[in-house]
């Protein structure tokens, strides 16, 4: 069974900072999606950035990247620039391909604290 | 696209009353899943349903709890009766259309059985 880590159950960083936030996970699958999902204070889980497995390339979207190393079975998120607004838990989920498995298996989360 | 819909967004209720929570997917998304957020076990997934079948609902607690999709613009989590250790946050998402891979939060019911 697939089973994903969050290490770090809270970051900080300083406004206008950067801050890399780790995931690692376990799998047999040669082929499936990472995510990085953000739950701000409301609870709201707002997709953040996503990769899939068979991309070399990292994904990015804005201030968020990850840095998605396959061999390692890690997916850490960078925040650039760091707002205020990023301070939230982060979750790192993955997920097969495979019908009959398409649920998320999400790490314990990453509570990230940002200060002015 | 108004987002994955739930209501209600709060709920109040007593020990062994009838909880029903609501769920409207994105239009067009095939896919509806129900989580489950607590402080000791996280996030867990309690059951999903593709084209309005269930597929898997291993993550159900008990026969407490109960799922239904009648129709692709609706879904229903009932529970009953309810107990003390059903607190918690209730998600649902849904995927499907051009990317079915990633899935999309509604923003929540927040339970809570006195």
């Amino acid at each position: 069974a697939q089973t994903v880590t969050q290490s770090q159950p809270e970051m900080s960083v300083q406004e206008a900072e950067t801050v890399t936030l780790s995931c690692t996970y376990d799998t047999s699958e040669s082929d499936y999606y990472l995510f990085w999902y953000k739950q701000p204070p409301s609870r709201q889980m707002i997709l953040v950035i996503r990769q899939e497995a068979y991309k070399q390339q990292n994904a990015t979207e804005n201030r968020f990247s990850v840095n998605f190393q396959k061999a390692a079975k890690s997916f850490s998120l960078k925040i650039s620039d760091s707002q205020l607004g990023d301070a939230a838990m982060y979750f790192c989920a993955y997920r097969s391909p495979y019908y009959n498995t398409d649920k998320l298996i999400f790490g314990t989360g990453t509570r990230l604290q940002v200060f002015p | 696209d108004a987002g994955v819909i739930q209501s209600p967004r709060h709920e109040v209720t007593e020990m062994g009353q009838e909880v029903t929570l609501r769920c409207k997917p994105i239009s067009g998304h095939d896919y509806l899943f129900w989580y489950r957020q607590t402080m000791m076990r996280g996030l867990e997934l309690l059951i999903y349903f593709n084209n309005n079948v269930p597929i898997d609902d291993s993550g159900m607690p008990e026969d407490r709890f109960s799922a239904k999709m009648p129709n692709a613009s609706f879904s229903t989590l009932k529970i009953q009766p309810s107990e003390p250790r059903d607190s918690a946050v209730y998600f649902c998402a849904s995927s499907g259309d051009r990317d079915q891979e990633t899935q999309y939060f509604g923003p929540g019911t927040r339970l809570l059985v006195l």
